[in-house]
Order: C-alpha cells, then structure tokens, then sequence
C-alpha cells in the first residue's frame, strides 16, 4: 500500500448535485494529483496541488475545483453533475522536484444517476 | 497533441507463458515513461525509465525504453493468474512543470490456471 487514502469509497449522487472527495497524502509528500478515469480508459488529469494553491489543469470545465491543505491533504470538488462524470476519481501523492513517480490511492467511485 | 497508445488493449495468456506489452508515445519534450498496475482500484507503481535508465528488472517483470521509436515494452515472464490486471503506461513531459502524467488506456491482461 502506498499510505494515499481517499474518502469515501462509492458514492452514488444524482444529476445537478455537488460532491467533495478527500484525499491524504503519502507522509513526505507534498503535491496532490487528481485524475479521473471512466470505465475502460486510462486516467485522465484534473489537475494539481501544491502548496495550497492549483499548479495544472488538464481538459476539465471550471465546475471541477480543488483545495489542499496546510497538512496536503486536498479535496476535489464537482459542481452541477452530470452523467458523464461518473467514474473512478483517484488521487495522487508525490513529492515536487522528486522523481515524476505519483502514487495512487484506492479512489473513490462515483455513480451519477 | 500528447499522445500515449497501447497495445494489444487486451491479451488473454495461459499460466507459464510469456508476454510483451507495448506503449507508444508523441509528447513534446519527454521526461520519463512509467509503467503502473492496476488490479482493482489503485494504479500499483512498477517502473520509472528515463534517459539516464532504459531498461528496468524487477522479478518477472522487465522494461525496456526505445528513445529512438519513442516507445516502451513491459515483458512478464511465465506469468501466474496473480498477474491479471490492467497494466498502463504513463509519460510525463518535460514541458509540463505541472507533473501532469499522461497515460495511455491500458491492456487487460488475463492469465488463465
């Protein structure tokens, strides 16, 4: 295990609603990834965190925003939801200015109905 | 556009056999190609090649960085049902300072008793 967590593990909402999702970071980390990854495909970036502030976005409208905490943890929030978002949101730790190595946690899924 | 590609998507094999899985990329300024497993949920890290290290062992598994065709193999020797996953291949670019990981969509591989 890599010691990345995620909060929760599913979570089921419906069309127009607003969801948050957690991530803590590996200990001696200090840069949250989040990628997004539909069933079949290959993850796909959102963007990135370090120090509190956002360092990167991929493709992803303004609805998907994020924190991150003095601690690094962060969260990942979407807005208005629509079907397509449902997914598997993973989110990843590593250390800015290390190797480019990101380690993943369990992800969360999410089902928008 | 930055790109990363797969193959074969997917590859059913027997218990003992061989396999070599392929990655491809155009992205501008390469940095370094990363190979992840991915059973349930969490991409699992395997390897990092870079310019300065093409070619990687671990156990069964190896892989190998052609600069020059801009690809990657990732090869699994008499490979055991426990090696059932999905495998993806990720390139970080060196003109994102974002560490944004670009990956491919993976190749399900089933090994069958």
């Amino acid at each position: 295990e890599t010691g990345v967590t995620q909060s929760p593990t599913h979570l089921i909402k419906t069309r127009g609603q607003q969801v948050t999702l957690r991530c803590s970071s590996q200990s001696g980390h200090n840069t949250v990834s989040w990628y997004q990854q539909a069933l079949g495909q290959g993850p796909q970036f959102i963007f990135q965190y370090y120090r509190e502030e956002e360092n990167g976005r991929g493709n992803f409208p303004p609805r998907f925003s994020g924190l991150q905490f003095p601690n690094y943890s962060s969260e990942l929030n979407v807005n208005a939801l629509e079907l397509d978002d449902s997914a598997l949101y993973l989110c990843a730790s590593s250390q800015r200015g290390g190797p480019d190595t990101q380690y993943f946690g369990p992800g969360t899924r999410l089902t928008v109905l | 556009e930055d790109k990363v590609v797969q193959s074969p998507l997917s590859l059913v094999v027997h218990e003992g056999d061989t396999v070599t899985l392929n990655c491809s990329y155009e992205v501008t300024n390469f940095r370094s190609l990363l190979w992840y497993k991915q059973e349930k949920k969490a991409p699992t890290f395997l390897f990092m090649l870079t310019s300065s290290g093409i070619e990687k062992k671990s156990g069964r598994l190896s892989s190998i960085l052609d600069k020059k065709e801009l690809s990657s193999i990732l090869n699994i020797t008499a490979t055991q049902t426990g090696d059932s996953a999905i495998y993806l291949c990720a390139v970080g670019p060196l003109s994102s300072n974002t560490g944004k990981l670009i990956f491919g969509q993976g190749t399900t591989l089933q090994v069958k008793p």
